[in-house]
């Protein structure tokens, strides 16, 4: 029962810049969002988390919408490395919220 | 650092029978998390353990158990096994952020590959 959708593919050309976004239209007020990456053959890497202001890592920036019902993982730079697939995914703080529930995710395709 | 290790990394087993599957956290870390994903499908939430204790459970039936050990490390165990419980399983771990459950970051293991024939 994932909470978020988001495109099942996406496409980008190496060195340019990759919006990834996110629908979580039944967020709640405590719910923080996590983007996760898995790339092949390997578990899952977290990249960024946020609750309400946009944050920058090394790895990623994540904008989040003013009413939170979106958000957008960037990747300033796609390299070929960052082909995978991406999960968006909210997190509560109580009860079965908790958990991670992962959706299907987007896969990137990057293209050299 | 060593990040989450599981063993083994390849399981076969026959129906019917039991698998146990085992992950060592990050040190330091207290929180495990054990999810499956099936070959094509996402990652399906099974059991989070903190500090020895089950704190959450996924829609799984009773067959699939674990506990947490003093020193952290997890053990799953899944009874009765069907051919549908072939699929790749992933532990990871956490140290609980002040914030609670919803800041912390799981690291991930590479994962232990259970075949059910």
């Amino acid at each position: 029962d994932a909470k978020t959708t988001q495109p099942n593919s996406m496409e980008s050309n190496e060195e340019e810049p990759v919006h990834l976004p996110c629908n979580h239209s039944t967020i709640s007020g405590t719910d923080y969002i996590h983007w996760y990456r898995q790339l092949p053959s390997q578990g899952p890497e977290y990249v960024i988390h946020g609750l309400t202001s946009n944050v920058n890592n090394r790895m990623a920036s994540l904008a989040i919408a003013e009413d939170r019902k979106s958000s957008t993982l960037i990747l300033h730079r796609a390299t070929l490395r960052d082909a995978a697939v991406y999960y968006c995914i909210l997190r509560g703080v109580s009860g079965y919220g908790q958990n991670f529930v992962f959706g299907p995710g987007t896969r990137l395709s990057v293209l050299p | 650092e060593a990040g989450v290790t599981q063993s083994p990394t390849h399981l076969i087993k026959t129906r019917g029978q039991q698998a146990t599957l085992r992950c060592s956290p990050i040190s330091g870390h207290t929180s495990v998390y054990w999810y499956q994903q099936a070959l094509g499908l996402g990652l399906q939430f099974l059991l989070w353990y903190d500090e020895g204790e089950e704190r959450n459970r996924g829609n799984f039936p009773p067959r699939f158990s674990g506990r947490q050990f003093p020193n952290y490390s997890s053990e799953l165990n899944v009874n009765a096994l069907e051919l549908e419980d072939s699929a790749l399983y992933l532990c990871a771990s956490s140290l609980l952020a002040s914030g609670g459950p919803s800041t912390d970051t799981q690291y991930f293991g590479p994962g232990t590959r259970l075949t059910v024939l």
